[in-house]
């Protein structure tokens, strides 16, 4: 079971918008910077966002972040076939001492 | 830019131990924060534990304590993550991370470690 709670699976047509949530508590998300990872099949996770809402170099601005209390977002516009992964949040858990991570959602690009 | 590999796939027998390694090449490795992060197959990332091998000092996810050891090497710009009383359940891909400031930035390729007898 993991500390942050993700939903399992997205959907959507290629060209639309998908968002995916991550749901924590006051001693992670609601007091943490949040990152998300995108996991192609097969290969190891990559960032996609740190800082809540920050895009390292090279990532298209087709993808985006945001933050609202205990919960973050995953925003993804113009969906494309090779969006196809499993996507992951992560953060800091204060009262753990550990970094934590979403469960994860795969996103399938109809 | 920091690139990280990591050592070769590993089957070992229940109750042995197993030691990844993951060698960094670009910018300074002592200042690094390098955590280790495992994924059981079809399951999610699970943090184990991490070090910054300027201080050498590793701290561990509770889960893991007294099981694993996070060691660095600054002359050869490597880290060590030991795992023993292996289990089945221990069988995952057991990636290296660069922890910069609050992310997770780059990853190794990964290590599968296969616990069978």
């Amino acid at each position: 079971q993991s500390v942050l709670t993700q939903p399992p699976s997205v959907s959507a047509a290629p060209g639309q918008k998908v968002t995916i949530s991550c749901s924590g508590s006051s001693s992670n998300i609601g007091n943490n910077y949040v990152s998300w990872y995108q996991q192609l099949p097969g290969t190891a996770p990559k960032l996609l966002i740190y800082e809540n809402n920050k895009r390292p170099s090279g990532i298209p601005d087709r993808f985006s972040g945001s933050k609202s209390g205990t919960s973050a977002t995953l925003g993804i516009t113009g969906l494309q076939t090779g969006d196809e992964a499993d996507y992951y949040c992560g953060t800091w858990d204060s009262s753990l001492s550990a970094w934590v991570f979403g469960g994860g959602t795969n996103l399938t690009v109809l | 830019q920091v690139q990280l590999v990591q050592s070769g796939a590993e089957v070992k027998k229940p109750g042995s131990s197993v030691k990844v390694s993951c060698k960094a090449s670009g910018g300074t490795f002592s200042s690094y924060a390098i955590s280790w992060v495992r994924q059981a197959p079809g399951q999610g990332l699970e943090w184990m534990g991490g070090i910054i091998p300027f201080f050498g000092t590793a701290n561990y996810a509770q889960k893991f304590q007294g099981r694993v050891t996070i060691t660095a090497d600054e002359s050869t710009s490597t880290a060590y993550m030991e795992l023993s009383s292996l289990r089945s359940e221990d069988t995952a891909v057991y990636y290296c991370a660069t922890l910069r400031s609050v992310w997770f930035d780059p990853w190794g390729q990964g290590t599968l470690v296969t616990v069978s007898s």
